[in-house]
């Protein structure tokens, strides 16, 4: 079946150590996007990619960074420089352009990133 | 600038009744997509519907329609003859075709009551 998949669904770390967030699609999507959850704000897009070796900032890229070697992968490393990293993390993909019928972007089950 | 923003922090309806959520975004471009998003407790996203920007008929889908009126730039969500499964957070959402960049509004807890 295709989907997303974003892996670990929890993630524990100590402060002051980066970590890195999977995100991997098998819908060969060649948009991937990075929103970070936190209550009451919504969802807030840290990065997004629409093809491969190329990705742009989204409104709260600082202490975020990301790669895009491959389609369907689009990790987000959470650097010791964010400095309120514990937050819900939701991965998401779409084709590239939003005009076929009944296109929409496709979510992972999100990461539960923690840092104590 | 593009923007969402959706001033209703919380909402409840009666079941079977009818409730409205509102949303408002701002873009200077001309090619855009504007979506409603429903995240359940399991935090799952999952699109309730969505509209062309320059697509002058309001989408529906079956119990759900929207009230596009592009010159507000308001895109709220009209939920008819609600149910309990319908009780969630609601995303209002908006995409720019010129940059690729999907961003959403702060949410709206919706609750229904039996």
């Amino acid at each position: 079946d295709g989907g997303i998949t974003q892996s670990p669904k929890y993630l524990f770390r100590k402060e002051g150590q980066n970590v890195t967030l999977s995100c991997e699609q098998n819908l060969n999507h060649d948009a991937m996007y990075w929103y970070r959850q936190d209550p009451g704000q919504g969802l807030r897009l840290i990065y997004y990619s629409q093809i491969v070796n190329d990705f742009q900032k989204g409104d709260i890229a600082e202490g975020y960074s990301v790669s895009r070697e491959k389609k369907e992968s689009f990790p987000l490393t959470v650097t010791s420089a964010q400095k309120n990293p514990t937050a819900f993390y939701l991965c998401a993909s779409s084709p590239l352009a939003m005009t076929g019928l009944n296109t929409e972007a496709f979510f992972g089950q999100g990461t539960r990133l923690t840092v104590v | 600038a593009q923007t969402v923003t959706q001033s209703q922090p919380e909402m409840s309806v009666q079941e079977a009744e009818t409730v409205t959520l509102s949303c408002t975004y701002d873009t200077s471009e001309s090619d855009y997509y504007l979506f409603w998003y429903k995240q359940p407790p399991s935090r799952q996203m999952i699109l309730v519907i969505r509209q062309e920007a320059y697509k002058q008929q309001n989408a529906t889908e079956n119990r759900f329609s929207v009230n596009f009126q592009k010159a507000a730039k308001s895109f709220s969500l009209k939920i008819s003859d609600s149910q309990l499964g319908d009780a969630a957070m609601y995303f209002c959402a908006s995409y720019s075709g010129n940059t690729g960049k999907l961003i959403f509004g702060q949410g709206t807890t919706l609750q229904v009551k039996p």
